[in-house]
């Protein structure tokens, strides 16, 4: 069985500063990792995903996340947020073996831009 | 259209009544999944299709949720004698393949809430 932690439930942050949104997973087989953005009134919208190779991925919006193996940790990053960047932001496994790619999903972080 | 469509995005039903969520996938995927979002549990994964058939069907939550695909298209999540818990917004997500690692495209999702 996989489970997902993402760490802050709310991360306030000033608009041009730098944000990380922490997520570590467990799971006794290997996995692919995503990261979703979820905007008001609306489904998820995928930003990235790390399937192999690189461990540092590049997303849309100018996200990136790094998967680290020894720390079961797929943390999101972004050097300079913008207000548009408001929204929760949704951690995400899928088990190489289990057939179907069913999601299993963190809590959510809501990420807060001011201005 | 070009994404996933979901009907109705809004439902408001009274406890004991049967309810019908409908999912228009992206043409062409031909796996799709149902998720339930709500306050306490955050976002579950129901149950998933690949063409017509369910191999998974271990998220529903009671014998009073169903869903079939037809056609290799269309999906209808059905809850029978809705209870107050059934409150959440359901999410639809397509992807072209079924095997885990394949990106999922969500709808904006059905709203739904029992009185």
């Amino acid at each position: 069985a996989q489970s997902v932690t993402q760490l802050d439930s709310q991360v306030p942050v000033f608009e041009e500063a730098p944000v990380e949104l922490r997520c570590n997973y467990s799971s006794s087989v290997s996995v692919y990792l995503f990261w979703y953005v979820q905007y008001p009134n609306q489904g998820l919208q995928l930003l990235l995903k790390y399937l192999s190779g690189s461990t540092l991925v590049k997303g849309i919006n100018g996200f990136e996340a790094e998967f680290n193996k020894s720390q079961t940790s797929f943390h999101l990053r972004k050097p300079s947020v913008h207000i548009s960047d408001t929204a929760e932001y949704f951690c995400a496994v899928s088990s190489f073996y289990n057939q179907g790619g069913k999601l299993i999903f963190g809590q959510g972080t809501e990420l807060s831009v001011k201005p | 259209g070009a994404g996933v469509s979901q009907s109705p995005s809004n439902k408001v039903t009274e406890k004991g009544k049967d309810v019908e969520l409908r999912c228009d996938p992206i043409s062409g995927h031909t796996a799709l999944y149902w998720y339930r979002q709500s306050l306490g549990q955050g976002l579950e994964f129901l149950i998933y299709f690949q063409g017509n058939s369910a191999p998974d069907k271990s998220g529903l939550p009671s014998d009073r949720f169903s869903a079939e695909r037809t056609g290799g298209s269309v999906s209808t999540l059905t809850i029978q004698r809705t209870q107050q818990e059934d409150s959440a917004v359901y999410l639809c997500a397509s992807s072209l393949e079924w095997q885990g690692g394949q990106p999922q495209h969500f709808g904006d999702g059905t709203r739904l809430s029992i009185l």
